[in-house]
């Protein structure tokens, strides 16, 4: 498996408080994304990251800021969660630029805005 | 409006019998095209791709077919196996780059393989 791990795996939170997801890769890959999944929706792309400090939006960016301070590291916020938000996410790494034939998932993080 | 469109989301197969998962897209600028696999609590992996430039590839007892004139591919899974229980996810992007460059999933289908 590739060396992405995401934090917290579970999170519980109230409708109005701010949350913060991280991506943590060891593959020193340059390209990393956050997907979220949502039954009748398959996975949608919220942000993307080309570099250290290049980000941009994805599909379902509204609502999300993201990031990318260090090359290993890539943060999703939700500034004021609100339910709409409750999904589960994703991070992917490649190492090659888009179009880019494969991504690298993490296991995921389980939201829930109450 | 969804680009890439799994129209089944359940598939209930015998094992050793055929698999056969299908998936549309709408967008002529699609031209690269994947499956990924994904079990619970896990994430999804990338199966098999294929390009336009083909109609066919085949990696074990996986094969893609894909015929752009109906816009239309599909996965084979041949035998099918209790393993093979998932949810498979197409995905879908253009190699002109931009936001075409990143990929469009479908909204995926269930796989139940009985033994």
């Amino acid at each position: 498996d590739a060396g992405i791990t995401q934090s917290p795996r579970h999170k519980v939170t109230e409708t109005g408080t701010p949350v913060t997801l991280r991506c943590h890769q060891t593959e020193n890959h340059r390209y990393m994304y956050w997907y979220r999944q949502d039954p009748g929706h398959g996975l949608r792309l919220i942000h993307y990251s080309y570099g250290v400090k290049d980000t941009d939006k994805g599909e379902v960016s509204d609502g999300y800021s993201v990031s990318r301070s260090k090359t290993e590291d890539f943060l999703l916020t939700l500034e004021s969660a609100t339910s709409s938000q409750t999904s589960v996410y994703f991070c992917a790494i490649s190492s090659t630029p888009p179009p880019n034939e494969k991504l690298f998932f993490g296991s995921g993080t389980q939201l829930s805005v109450l | 409006d969804q680009q890439v469109k799994q129209n089944s989301p359940s598939l209930s197969v015998q094992e050793g019998r055929i698999s056969i998962l299908n998936c549309d897209y709408t967008n002529s600028m699609f031209d690269y095209f994947l499956w990924y696999k994904k079990y619970p609590a896990e994430g999804p992996t990338f199966l098999i791709s294929i390009s336009s430039i083909k109609d066919k590839n085949e990696d074990g007892r996986f094969t893609v077919f894909l015929n752009k004139s109906a816009k239309h591919l599909s996965l084979h899974i041949v035998p099918s196996q209790p393993g093979d229980s998932a949810v498979y996810f197409c995905a879908a992007m253009g190699r002109n780059g931009g936001s075409q460059g990143n990929l469009i999933f479908g909204k995926g289908t269930k796989l139940s393989v009985k033994p």
